[in-house]
């Protein structure tokens, strides 16, 4: 059964900060991780989504990377600004691309 | 270019009373997912439909829970005499229809907090 974990639960930086989000999955034979964002009150929004066969994939300030091996990915956010505050979702999709297992998520706040 | 629409936004029903919720995908999506986020857990996957189809509902819980994807109109996910354990937030997500589909992201809507009172 696959299970995903996510550390830090919370995360506190100032404006500013390049900061790594950690996600770890039990069973490496996955068929993509996607990254999500997800905002007080509301739905999530997809950020990243590496299939199993990639190493990493980059939008904007956001950098992720896949090691299957090692059942990681993390998350890097470049200069964070107060916008980025939200929930940080990892989500692996094990068998098949929709039935995605999810993270309890990194609370992050990023100070003004 | 609408996102996944899910309504109500906020539904309250007392014990034993129906709860109904519906999603519609984007536009150019024939892929429904429903997920469950119950509080302080991960999100949950219920069930995946196409139109008319019921394709996965592996994560459906087997009594009171039912989903449908007509062909007309929104999906629907169809909850029998609540209980207070069913509270939480109903998540709809969806996904296109081609030959790089399993390429695509999930696109998720805003939700419907179900709350049982």
């Amino acid at each position: 059964k696959q299970e995903v974990t996510q550390i830090p639960a919370a995360l506190s930086v100032p404006e500013g900060e390049n900061l790594v989000l950690n996600c770890s999955f039990t069973d490496s034979a996955i068929y993509n991780l996607q990254w999500f964002r997800q905002d007080p009150g509301k739905g999530l929004t997809s950020l990243l989504l590496i299939q199993s066969s990639q190493r990493e994939q980059t939008s904007g300030r956001l950098n992720a990377s896949l090691d299957k091996s090692s059942g990681r990915s993390t998350l890097y956010i470049a200069a964070s600004q107060p916008g980025d505050s939200a929930t940080y979702l990892c989500a692996v999709g094990t068998g098949s691309n929709y039935k995605l297992t999810f993270g309890k998520g990194t609370l992050l706040t990023v100070n003004p | 270019n609408a996102g996944v629409m899910q309504n109500p936004r906020h539904l309250v029903r007392r014990r034993g009373q129906e709860a109904r919720l519906r999603c519609s995908p984007m536009k150019g999506h024939s892929h429904v997912y429903w997920y469950r986020q119950l509080p302080e857990e991960g999100l949950k996957f219920m069930v995946y439909l196409q139109k008319e189809n019921i394709i996965d509902e592996s994560g459906m819980p087997k009594e009171r829970f039912s989903a449908e994807f007509p062909k007309e109109g929104p999906s629907i996910l169809r909850i029998q005499q609540v209980v207070r354990g069913d509270s939480a937030a109903y998540f709809c997500a969806s996904s296109r229809l081609d030959r790089s589909s399993y390429n695509s992201p999930l696109h998720f809507g805003n939700g419907t907090r179900l709350t049982v009172t």
